[in-house]
């Protein structure tokens, strides 16, 4: 069975920092692109960072690039993001999910965690 | 970017209705590059179909994607109690993907 865990959300100060991690369980996570998806509350789906199999190629959201990167340990079978200077725009629950088939840079996702909630205030 | 506008926003209908979701979007979805996903509170989101009209795996019959080019609709030919949830588009015919805002089915 397949399973994402998210966990490392939480209540951050604007401009501060937070890592995300998901552990992915049941496939083989080295042969998948995996992405991060975010809710702000009471909003629809906006696609964050894609990441492909290896780690070599990364995109991301106009609205978070210079301030997050995401990363992958295939030894750990984890996926990373890393939230920088954080603003109170950011706040939403994050998800990550395994892409399923990707065209131009842009993919489906089979599966999705439940996620984590980030939230940016003072 | 390609926006995706859902219609409605809710859609009240009792057990055992038909329900058809709209999906436009604001220039033509390349190769059909189209997917539908519910989710319901406090639960993964689930993909329910794909390609426009490909149904994931293990996902009932009663669910049928269909359309092109900007015009796509999710059909449930008869609305089971589970049903009841919000409905989201996401086009990945091109970068970035993008996701519709939602549409509501609730009961009646």
């Amino acid at each position: 069975e397949v399973q994402l865990l998210e966990t490392g959300g939480g209540l951050v100060q604007p401009g501060g920092s937070l890592r995300l991690s998901c552990v992915a369980s049941g496939f083989i996570f080295s042969t998948y692109a995996m992405s991060w998806v975010r809710q702000a509350p009471g909003k629809g789906l906006q696609w964050v960072s894609t990441i492909s199999g290896s780690g070599g190629t990364t995109d991301y959201a106009d609205s978070v690039k210079g301030r997050f990167t995401i990363s992958r340990d295939n030894s750990k079978n984890t996926l990373y993001l890393q939230m920088n200077s954080l603003r109170a725009e950011d706040t939403a629950v994050y998800y990550c999910a395994i892409d399923r088939f990707c065209s131009g840079g842009s993919c489906y996702s089979e599966y999705w965690g439940q996620g984590t909630l980030v939230t940016v205030s003072s | 970017e390609i926006v995706l506008t859902q219609s409605p926003g809710t859609l009240s209908l009792s057990p055992g209705e038909r329900a058809t979701l709209s999906c436009r979007a604001s220039q033509s979805v390349r190769s059909t590059y189209l997917a539908w996903y519910q989710q319901k509170p406090g639960q993964a989101l689930r993909l329910l179909t794909y390609g426009a009209s490909s149904r994931a795996t293990g996902i009932p019959d009663r669910f049928s994607g269909s359309g092109s080019g900007t015009d796509f609709t999710l059909t449930i030919s008869r609305l089971e109690p589970e049903d009841f949830a919000v409905y989201y588009c996401q086009q990945y015919g091109s970068s970035p993907r993008t996701f519709g805002q939602g549409t509501k089915v609730e009961i009646k």
